[in-house]
């Protein structure tokens, strides 16, 4: 069974840029979740997308946004690229959030540095 | 706010010299507590589920389990190869979302080092 797929795993823009992540789910999963890891702030919470709706968003700029297609890939775009962007993003992908205890799986990740 | 602390920041350990991991939430309305395992420049990797106190999950030389207000993941003679960062990370209910829409709450984590 594939696991989460991350594409492309480096990228690196410059500032003011736009760029786009791509993540394509678990076979089955409905919910793709993006999170930011950055060695200060660990890893926090951007968007939830469940059926193509976007249902939680964390404490980002209007700058980060994303949508889910109707074969659950997803992708997420950050417009107007700043130095502060330069992270891991991951993507999570689970089943059925609703059930308590539901697992989430990442993908491995795509590396953006913004200079 | 739903927080998780997780101690120590960084552990070091000799091969086979047994410690365990804390990480202690407040969060309202637990829906589960996850213990992840991360390597350099990976993903994390899913290690246990755990949603109601005095639940225990063991895998391998990894024991984790649950109070009401922590979590601690015990590892038992350790090897070099468990050497990776662990993070814990809460499920808790959203207010006012529809459809018990959840996010995950991670605490920063614990890098471990397993000296041979």
């Amino acid at each position: 069974k594939a696991g989460v797929t991350q594409t492309p795993r480096y990228l690196i823009k410059t500032r003011g840029q736009q760029v786009t992540l791509s993540c394509s789910p678990i076979s089955g999963h409905r919910s793709v979740s993006w999170y930011q890891q950055t060695p200060g702030q660990g890893l926090q919470f951007l968007f939830e997308y469940f059926s193509e709706t976007q249902r939680n968003k964390g404490n980002f700029p209007g700058r980060f946004s994303g949508r889910q297609f109707s074969n659950s890939r997803s992708e997420m775009n950050v417009s107007t690229l700043e130095l502060g962007d330069s992270a891991l993003y991951l993507c999570a992908s689970s089943f059925d959030p609703t059930t308590p205890g539901t697992e989430a799986f990442f993908g491995q990740g795509t590396r953006l540095t913004v200079v | 706010e739903d927080q998780v602390t997780q101690s120590p920041e960084a552990l070091r350990l000799q091969e086979g010299e047994s410690s365990s991991l804390n990480c202690s939430y407040t969060v309202s309305g637990l829906r589960g507590l996850f213990w992840y395992r991360q390597d350099p420049g990976k993903g994390p990797e899913f290690l246990f589920t755990l949603y109601s106190a005095g639940e225990e999950k063991e895998k391998e030389r990894l024991k984790a389990t649950l109070t009401k207000k922590e979590s601690f993941l015990h590892i038992t003679a350790p090897k070099p190869e468990d050497s990776a960062t662990y993070l814990c990370a809460v499920q808790a209910l959203l207010p006012g979302t529809q459809g018990g829409s959840e996010k995950l709450v991670f605490g920063k984590g614990t890098k471990l080092t397993v000296n041979p």
